[in-house]
């Protein structure tokens, strides 16, 4: 099993709609959990950190992490087309502090 | 300084020489990531630094690969004998402690000819 994995193709949304991206870990002892955005030819930015079980909210964006389910997921709402990009999940492994990503997932907002 | 930065931007270097990536972290940052990103692919993860050491160096892909940090700051990527699948953007994270929040430099494009 692959430590971070984003299994969904690319997301199409349109305008003003909710795009729901998820994404699962193999620790169970994991700590830190994170979502990144990332432009075509561009380097990631982080746009949200979550550390506890529970919803956190940062404007249009929510993450949401279920430790027990081993799963995260972000929730971009009101989707804007500036939000067409790819978004990687990352995870800091207990015990192994180096930040392990996903392979990403595309999300296109048509307007 | 204010971010992550990493020189040079772009480097178009021939098969078989040596190159040499730099990464400037974030001031007071002690952790530092090295990551690949090849063409429309995700993260391959390089080797890892907290302070001047390198715990996990799990991912180099082979001996030509080596890096070191000075200093608890500026860090170094160095390839031998450059191949053609060395061609890639090398990103450069930093983060103020484990597990705590990672910015990226710019990264550094690696051409191979």
């Amino acid at each position: 099993q692959k430590e971070v994995e984003q299994n969904s193709g690319p997301l199409s949304v349109p305008e003003g709609a909710i795009a729901s991206l998820n994404c699962t870990y193999s620790d169970r002892g994991s700590q830190s959990f994170f979502w990144y955005r990332q432009y075509s030819g561009k380097s990631p930015e982080l746009i949200m950190s979550i550390y506890s079980n529970g919803d956190k909210e940062d404007g249009r964006f929510t993450a949401q992490l279920n430790k027990a389910s081993q799963y995260v997921s972000l929730l971009i709402r009101d989707s804007q087309p500036s939000d067409s990009a790819t978004y990687l999940c990352a995870v800091s492994p207990y015990g192994n502090n180096r930040l392990a990503f996903g392979k990403g997932n595309q999300v296109v907002v048509i307007p | 300084g204010a971010g992550v930065s990493q020189s040079p931007s772009n480097k178009v270097t021939e098969k078989g020489k040596d190159v040499e990536l730099r990464c400037d972290p974030i001031s007071g940052h002690t952790a530092l990531y090295w990551y690949r990103q090849s063409l429309g692919q995700g993260l391959e993860f390089l080797i890892y630094f907290q302070g001047n050491s390198a715990p996990d160096k799990s991912g180099l892909p082979s001996d030509r690969f080596s890096a070191e940090r000075t200093g608890g700051s500026v860090s170094t990527l160095t390839i031998q004998r450059t191949q053609q699948e060395d061609s890639a953007v090398y990103l450069c994270a930093s983060s103020f402690t484990d597990g705590a929040e990672a910015f990226f430099g710019q990264g550094t494009r690696l051409t191979v000819v």
